[in-house]
């Protein structure tokens, strides 16, 4: 049973563009959440999601940010119009219940 | 001030030495968690815990509801156990509210 897996490990994007982070929770996981390290800062929730629906959005930013659990596939981390202060380490986690398992995290530098 | 306090924020030790990081919440919660996060930034699941003593190897963990502390504790440290310890704290609302980390280093 693979772990959490996400990608691309790194990406570099130039401001005003967009940014898509995915996230493949493990087998048989149904939550998944996000969350956002900031250099030399700590992890913040983003937001938690069940197939198809988002149970909790209230750490994402109010704009360029939304995220998806689609029935089929990975969940998927949208920034548009990147700008500067989005670099950071994004990290998802997935769940069967209480206990989370982390991805490796995508690590996000904006030119 | 923030829901969850880590202390201390840097540590370094003798290889060997016994470790003793703290955290203390202000929030209710329904479990408590510590994580591991290595230079290379990956984060692995040590423990969770709402209740009483955990232990996995050199690794123990033990929380206090009524005082709302917990303390991960590390026996026999190891150079390999160099990393940010993070607590993070799980309100019943599924979100996790994370302290800020300690940065351990241990010396051969």
């Amino acid at each position: 049973n693979a772990g959490v897996m996400q990608n691309p490990r790194h990406l570099v994007r130039r401001r005003g563009q967009e940014a898509r982070l995915r996230c493949s929770p493990m087998k048989g996981h149904s939550h998944v959440y996000w969350y956002r390290q900031l250099p030399e800062e700590g992890l913040k929730f983003m937001v938690y999601l069940q197939k198809e629906n988002i149970i909790d959005e209230s750490g994402m930013p109010k704009e360029r940010f939304s995220a998806e659990f689609p029935k089929e596939g990975p969940s998927i981390l949208r920034i548009q119009q990147v700008v500067r202060g989005d670099s950071a380490a994004y990290f998802c986690a997935s769940s069967p219940g209480p206990r989370k398992f982390f991805g490796p995290g995508t690590r996000l530098t904006v030119l | 001030k923030n829901e969850v306090e880590q202390s201390p924020q840097n540590l370094t030790a003798q290889e060997g030495e016994f470790i003793t990081i703290n955290c203390s919440y202000s929030v209710g919660i329904s479990a408590l968690h510590w994580l591991q996060q290595h230079p290379g930034g990956g984060i692995v699941s040590l423990f969770m815990l709402s209740s009483g003593k955990k232990k996995h190897g050199r690794l123990i963990a033990t929380i206090n509801i009524q005082e709302k502390h917990s303390s991960l504790h590390i026996t026999a440290s190891h150079p390999r156990d160099s990393a940010v310890y993070i607590c993070a704290v799980e309100e019943n609302t599924d979100k996790l509210i994370f302290g800020t980390g300690t940065r351990l280093q241990v010396f051969p």
